[in-house]
């Protein structure tokens, strides 16, 4: 029921790119992304509700593929600050709700 | 602003023993969830509510119960801890169902030996 995200473990240096995926079996409506810093909480950091929909902020952006049921997460010339451990979210009906089922992470670490 | 506060932080039970978990928000949302993340698997839903007086299951809800009694509370209980529940548990809360981000409480951290 997760979705899967890949890859597992990343390690860039500062200002490098990175690319996570996230992909799922089942048809996807929208997808949530959020970042974890170790010991913390997950922080929200954007939703894509339609396919073919791109969002950004700063140098972190996603985009969306209803077809492909996919979705992926850019981030460009990282900083420092973005390591830590980015989540996909999908949701998906249960009763009464469009719940968030999370996929397993991508830990990410930027060295100096 | 609060957001959203779970109690304790973090608590050592010893297998058999209950405890009761608490999240409070402050933003009138309607829906809140509990999930536990375990090492490689995620966040994995337990119980979810869809308003004041509802709870319902998620993915792995065996060994907990749920209460919302009031809007802003949701409770998590463990009746008799089992070394498996060691995890990390999150409570989160969002305006909508569909299509709005869920907010997180900073995680309780929990050890059953």
């Amino acid at each position: 029921q997760q979705p899967v995200q890949s890859p597992q473990a990343v390690i860039l240096r500062e200002g490098e790119d990175a690319v996570i995926n996230c992909s799922s079996s089942k048809a996807l409506y929208s997808v949530h992304w959020y970042r974890q810093k170790h010991g913390e909480a997950p922080v929200f950091l954007m939703i894509l509700l339609k396919g073919g929909e791109q969002k950004g902020h700063d140098k972190i952006s996603a985009s969306f593929n209803e077809k492909k049921q996919q979705s992926s997460l850019y981030l460009t010339a990282s900083q420092l600050s973005y390591s830590g451990t980015y989540f996909c979210g999908t949701e998906r009906y249960q009763t009464g709700a469009n719940n968030l089922f999370f996929g397993t992470g991508t830990r990410l670490t930027v060295i100096p | 602003n609060a957001g959203v506060t779970q109690t304790p932080k973090f608590r050592v039970l010893k297998t058999g023993q209950s405890m009761t978990l608490l999240c409070a928000q402050d933003m009138n949302h309607e829906y809140m969830y509990w999930y536990r993340q375990d090492p490689g698997m995620g966040l994995r839903l337990i119980h979810y509510s869809v308003g004041e007086g509802t709870t319902a299951k998620g993915e792995v809800p065996d060994g907990y119960n749920v209460s919302r009694l009031k809007k802003q509370n949701f409770l998590l209980g463990l009746e008799s801890a089992a070394p498996s529940q060691t995890s990390v548990y999150f409570c989160a809360s969002k305006f909508y169902s569909s299509g709005t981000e869920a907010f997180f409480g900073q995680g309780t951290r929990l050890t059953v030996v």
